[in-house]
């Protein structure tokens, strides 16, 4: 089974430029999450989609951060204008949805490291 | 709201000797998972076990097994037979046990763990 897949791996922008991360979720997979995860820190949930709606965003800086999930797939994530304090490391994860204890593992990706110079 | 704490940013150990990581959490939940995620170097965040609250077994998988206290909010990690493998951040983590699609996982500060040869 394939994992969760992001990109890019590494991205440098300088502060006030736009950037974009992609994330695909594992196959099946109804449930999306963005997490920011600054160093020395665990992951903060910014954003997380139940297919393609959103199910919780209330961490998620509304006026300079944006996600969509159009077709209840793959997931964009996007930083415009960024900060220097927007460096950190952008995990995507997803999960099935449903009861189970099995259906309630968050998987991630490999995660976006972001720099803001 | 949920919190994690985790007491001990790093430790070390030698090879093949057996550690326990520390894990306490705050919550008015009654019904909830717990889980222990790795992030090596490479920084994929690989989940390491789990526990539903409801359960009073303590799970294993491997090497590797918790200490649910589910009275005292503790959820420790014990790695026995450490392997050089295992060098990595070590998160704990917790999320409600949800119907209703909000399944936002909560992280502690993580604990690096270093295997010495």
């Amino acid at each position: 089974e394939a994992g969760v897949a992001q990109s890019p791996r590494y991205k440098i922008i300088e502060k006030r430029q736009s950037v974009a991360f992609w994330c695909n979720p594992i196959s099946g997979h109804a449930t999306l999450y963005w997490y920011q995860q600054i160093l020395g820190q665990g992951p903060k949930l910014l954003i997380q989609f139940q297919n393609n709606g959103v199910v919780d965003d209330s961490q998620l800086p509304k006026d300079r951060f944006s996600a969509e999930r159009l077709k209840g797939v793959d997931s964009t994530l996007k930083i415009q204008p960024a900060k220097l304090e927007d460096s950190a490391v952008y995990l995507c994860a997803s999960s099935p949805r449903g009861g189970l204890a099995t259906q309630e593992t968050q998987y991630f990706g490999p995660g976006t490291r972001l720099l803001v110079l | 709201a949920q919190t994690v704490t985790q007491s001990q940013p790093e430790m070390s150990v030698q090879e093949a000797e057996t550690v326990t990581l520390s894990c306490t959490y705050d919550t008015s939940e009654s019904n909830y998972y717990l889980f222990w995620y790795k992030q090596p170097p490479s920084r994929q965040m690989i989940l390491v076990i789990r526990q539903e609250a409801y359960k009073q077994q303590n799970a294993t998988e491997n090497r590797f097994s918790v200490n649910f206290q589910k009275a005292a909010k503790s959820f420790s990690l014990k790695i026995s037979d450490s392997q050089l493998g295992d060098t990595a951040m070590y998160f704990c983590a917790f999320r409600p046990r949800s119907n209703f699609g909000n399944e936002k996982l909560t992280f502690g500060t993580g604990t690096r763990l270093t295997i010495i040869p």
